[in-house]
């Protein structure tokens, strides 16, 4: 089956401070991962489609400035949370499609960021 | 994207089968439908999807209605790692992203 690993799997950070989260996908080539981030008791938010050499589309209300998005190769992504608050605190999940796959999307275990 | 409507939860006894239902009455004619689990702390994983026909796989199988305003995703035979929330998920052909609803919190009585 296909693979997507994140690291770290929590991180604990002081306030002001960046974070840097990667995705992996570790048996197949992903061209489009995507980065969610999910609050305690609620569902996941897209927050951004990331394409493999280009600029990340980020959703309505996320800050691109805030949330860096690199997307340097076909097997990994990055999500940098700068200068990060409290309010920042989250699960942070990404996820993977195939290249050549129109439907499924293969997910990450999810990075707990708790920001101090 | 077009909408989807799940209970918020359901209950079921281990061993049992396990029917969950998910309406989605403005699908249009390019929508898949796609079910996704999330365990707790974990990230989602993908269940099963389908477009008209019902579809069964090793987890579990998708009964669509014939007007495809409904779904039906079936656990043939529950056990306690099947508790998790359940996401019915619509997708257009070539749509990029998915858009989560609130899904159903199932859990399994032992």
């Amino acid at each position: 089956g296909a693979v997507v690993s994140q690291h770290p799997s929590r991180v604990i950070c002081k306030s002001g401070t960046s974070v840097k989260i990667e995705c992996r996908s570790l048996d197949f080539q992903a061209t489009t991962m995507f980065w969610y981030r999910q609050f305690p008791k609620q569902s996941l938010m897209l927050m951004a489609t990331s394409n493999e050499g280009s600029k990340a589309t980020y959703e309505q209300g996320v800050e691109k400035d805030k949330f860096l998005i690199n997307h340097a190769s076909l097997t990994l992504s990055t999500l940098t949370v700068t200068s990060a608050h409290p309010e920042d605190s989250s699960f942070y999940i990404c996820s993977a499609k195939r290249q050549g796959a129109r439907e499924t999307q293969y997910f990450g275990p999810g990075t707990r960021l708790l920001v101090l | 994207d077009a909408k989807t409507t799940q209970p918020n939860s359901m209950e079921s006894n281990e061993e049992e089968p396990v029917h969950l239902p998910c309406n989605h009455s403005t699908i249009s004619g390019t929508d898949y439908i796609h079910w996704y689990r999330q365990l707790p702390s974990q990230g989602p994983e993908y269940v099963i999807h389908g477009l008209t026909s019902n579809v069964n796989n090793r987890m579990a199988s998708l009964a669509i209605a014939e007007d495809r305003k409904s779904s039906t995703l079936i656990l043939h035979r529950a056990t306690l790692r099947d508790a998790a929330v359940y996401y019915c998920i619509l997708n257009s052909q070539g749509a990029q992203k998915l858009v989560f609803g609130q899904g159903t919190r199932l859990t399994i009585n032992p």
